[in-house]
């Protein structure tokens, strides 16, 4: 079964406005994080922003936020007043057990084409 | 800025030859991992590492090993390259960058490989 699962191969979005990347997961572990991060064109893996499954509140980085809805599994990413820069891949990962030594499950990604 | 080099960052090589990818970080970080790439997939952990010499299997681990004598390098080998592992290459590693107590993942800028 596939443990992280990004329903949206692609999307678009005008400058300026909102965009939400979906993100759902699965797994029985009571401690995980969640996590995305953004693959330009030039392809190298950025981090962008991380959720701990006992994090009360959702994480915020710039015009980054997490949707975390733990009954759900779903773990959305939003980007606020999108820019042309934000073109890219967006991946979204989990980790299961401790913190330190996570090994990463990814999704299989979502471009996101902004357009002007 | 995570420290994390990879090289070479391109390679060429024909079916059956032997090939070295090298994984180097500068924070003396313990926790490092090679992922692999390819369409239509995320990232999928092929090896990782908790510390010198200490090393276990990935998600799809076959046909790859490791090794890690220093704790700045992390090197993955094919032993016997075969067209199926055409793919690009990510190392990471683990570190708490962000501010906060969790880790998150730093993905060096990956090495582009092809089996001919």
């Amino acid at each position: 079964a596939q443990k992280i699962t990004q329903t949206q191969p692609g999307m678009f979005v005008q400058e300026k406005e909102a965009v939400t990347l979906d993100c759902t997961y699965d797994t029985s572990d009571p401690s995980y994080g969640l996590f995305w991060y953004k693959q330009p064109s030039s392809g190298e893996m950025i981090f962008l922003i991380y959720q701990g499954s006992y994090d009360q509140q959702n994480a915020t980085e710039g015009r980054y936020s997490l949707n975390f809805q733990k009954a759900r599994k779903s773990a959305n990413l939003v980007i606020s007043a999108s820019q042309l820069g934000d073109s890219a891949m967006y991946f979204c990962a989990m980790r299961e057990g401790p913190s330190n030594t996570g090994k990463l499950i990814f999704g299989q990604g979502t471009t996101l084409q902004v357009k002007p | 800025d995570a420290g994390i080099t990879q090289s070479p960052r391109h390679k060429v090589t024909e079916t059956g030859t032997p090939v070295t990818l090298r994984c180097h970080q500068t924070e003396n970080h313990r926790y490092m991992y090679w992922y692999r790439q390819d369409p239509g997939h995320g990232l999928r952990l092929i090896h990782y590492s908790y510390g010198v010499k200490d090393t276990d299997k990935g998600e799809v681990s076959d046909g790859y090993s490791v090794s890690r004598s220093k704790t700045e390098d992390f090197l993955l080998t094919l032993e016997s390259a075969t067209s199926s592992q055409t793919s690009v290459y990510f190392c990471a590693i683990s570190a708490s960058l962000a501010g906060g107590w969790a880790y998150e993942q730093y993905f060096g800028p990956g090495t582009r490989l092809t089996v001919t």
